[in-house]
């Protein structure tokens, strides 16, 4: 298995656009997640997926901040429109966990390193 | 709410040696406790986990920690110490669920940067 697939593995854009990051979990895991990593803050989870259906998005920062899984195989997490502040590495993570066992470890892509001017 | 507390920001250890990366948690209920890895550029690996049992837990790369409940500490150690073991380590934190779906979150801390000196 390829592990999580993330794209881009950088994306440099300028203020006001919008910025989408794609994910591709490990086949058969039915729980994804985003993170946030940045200096100031460390690790943050911005929303989980459980068979492709927000269950928790409390972390999701404000309005500009969208995430989607139209299917079990793909998801995005879109910034419009992007502000600086918004630069960060973001990571995707992919985990065969249910509700009911949350022990199961995460697997984590390489992450995209976003860069808001 | 739970939440992970690293102390230490950086460990600086001579290869050969034996590590130390400390964590303590806070989480009501029975915890469930990982430490994962993060290498430069790259995103986390799992290393462990504590679910049930037997308080010393091993994982790879010699990497083992050990579940204090009294107080609410899970370190990571390895008794010699590499220089490729140089990265950046989390430990992180979920209480066990009852049954049905419900919100997941692992909570991590803030990472513990540890650097093998040849």
């Amino acid at each position: 298995d390829a592990g999580v697939i993330q794209s881009p593995r950088h994306e440099v854009t300028e203020m006001g656009q919008e910025v989408t990051l794609r994910c591709k979990p490990i086949s058969g895991h039915n729980s994804l997640f985003w993170y946030r990593q940045t200096m100031m803050r460390g690790l943050e989870l911005l929303i989980y997926f459980n068979n492709n259906v927000p269950i928790d998005d409390s972390g999701m920062p404000e309005d500009r901040f969208s995430a989607k899984m139209p299917n079990a195989s793909f998801s995005t997490l879109k910034i419009q429109p992007s502000e600086p502040r918004d630069s960060a590495v973001y990571f995707c993570a992919s985990s065969p966990t249910s509700g009911t066992s949350s022990h199961n470890e995460q697997f984590f892509g390489p992450g995209t390193r976003l860069t808001v001017l | 709410a739970q939440s992970v507390a690293q102390p230490e920001d950086q460990v600086n250890v001579a290869e050969g040696n034996p590590l130390t990366v400390k964590c303590t948690y806070s989480v009501s209920g029975n915890p469930y406790l990982f430490w994962y890895v993060q290498y430069p550029n790259r995103g986390l690996q799992f290393l462990l986990k504590y679910i049930t049992g037997d308080n010393l837990v091993k994982g790879s790369y010699g990497f083992e920690a050990e579940f204090n409940k009294s107080q609410t500490s899970f370190h990571l150690k390895k008794p010699s110490a590499l220089v490729s073991d140089s990265a950046l380590y989390f430990c992180a934190v979920t209480r066990r669920r009852g049954s049905g779906a419900g919100s997941y979150q692992l909570t991590f801390g803030k990472g513990t940067k540890l650097s093998v000196i040849p």
